[in-house]
């Protein structure tokens, strides 16, 4: 069974541009989850999904991030315009359901780079 | 959510038994601990979880004394390869996971 994916792996991208990150989540898992480690930090919860919908953004940090998860398979995270403190690693998670919740299934991450 | 303190890091070596404890005074009632693992460039991934006494998988084991306000997760026989950060959560079966420091566990040969 393959795992969670996240494309791309490392993104480097001036101040003011726009980064689209993508995950894919293990087939049949309802639940992702969006999570970001900027730099010296711990990592922190940006928002879930269950299918198509978003069931809590409270995690995300502001207005430049934007998150969709179309048809509920894959999931983007977009953030625009970039400033340098949106740097770090974004990792993507999913869940099959609600029950043992905990049991997230983490991606390798996408690092990215603003500068 | 609980607040959860565990040592920065750790040292061994390899085939000696790794014993990380996380203090969690404030446990609520419902809560629950689990374990997650982190290697470099990698994401998390979960080890054990367990709400009381002691859980057993082929990772690990984790030990919770009655009071649960503290808990250890025991790798048995370590390797190279156990090389990581080790994060303990506390929480009702919640879908965010909230991460803290976690322990740096270095193994030498």
């Amino acid at each position: 069974e393959a795992g969670v994916t996240q494309f791309p792996s490392h993104s480097v991208i001036e101040k003011g541009q726009t980064v689209t990150l993508r995950c894919d989540p293990i087939s049949g898992h309802d639940n992702l989850y969006w999570y970001r480690r900027v730099m010296g930090k711990e990592i922190k919860f940006l928002l879930h999904f269950v299918k198509e919908s978003k069931q809590d953004e409270s995690g995300m940090p502001n207005n430049r991030f934007l998150a969709e998860r179309t048809g509920g398979t894959y999931s983007t995270l977009k953030v625009q315009p970039a400033e340098l403190e949106d740097s770090g690693v974004y990792f993507c998670a999913s869940s099959f359901g609600l029950a043992g919740v905990y049991e997230q299934y983490f991606g390798p991450g996408t690092r990215l780079t603003v500068t | 959510l609980a607040k959860t303190t565990q040592p920065i890091s750790m040292d061994s070596y390899e085939g000696q038994e790794v014993n990380i404890t996380c203090s969690h005074n404030n446990i609520a009632t419902n809560d629950y601990i689990t374990w997650y693992q982190q290697f470099p460039s990698q994401g998390p991934r979960f080890i054990i979880q367990g709400y009381k006494t002691k859980v057993t998988n082929e990772v690990a084991s984790l030990f919770i004394p009655a009071d649960r306000k503290s808990s250890t997760l025991s790798l048995p026989r370590v390797s190279l390869s156990d090389t990581a950060v080790y994060y303990c959560l506390v929480g009702e079966n919640d879908y965010k996971l909230s991460f803290g420091a976690g322990t740096t566990v270095t193994v030498r040969a």
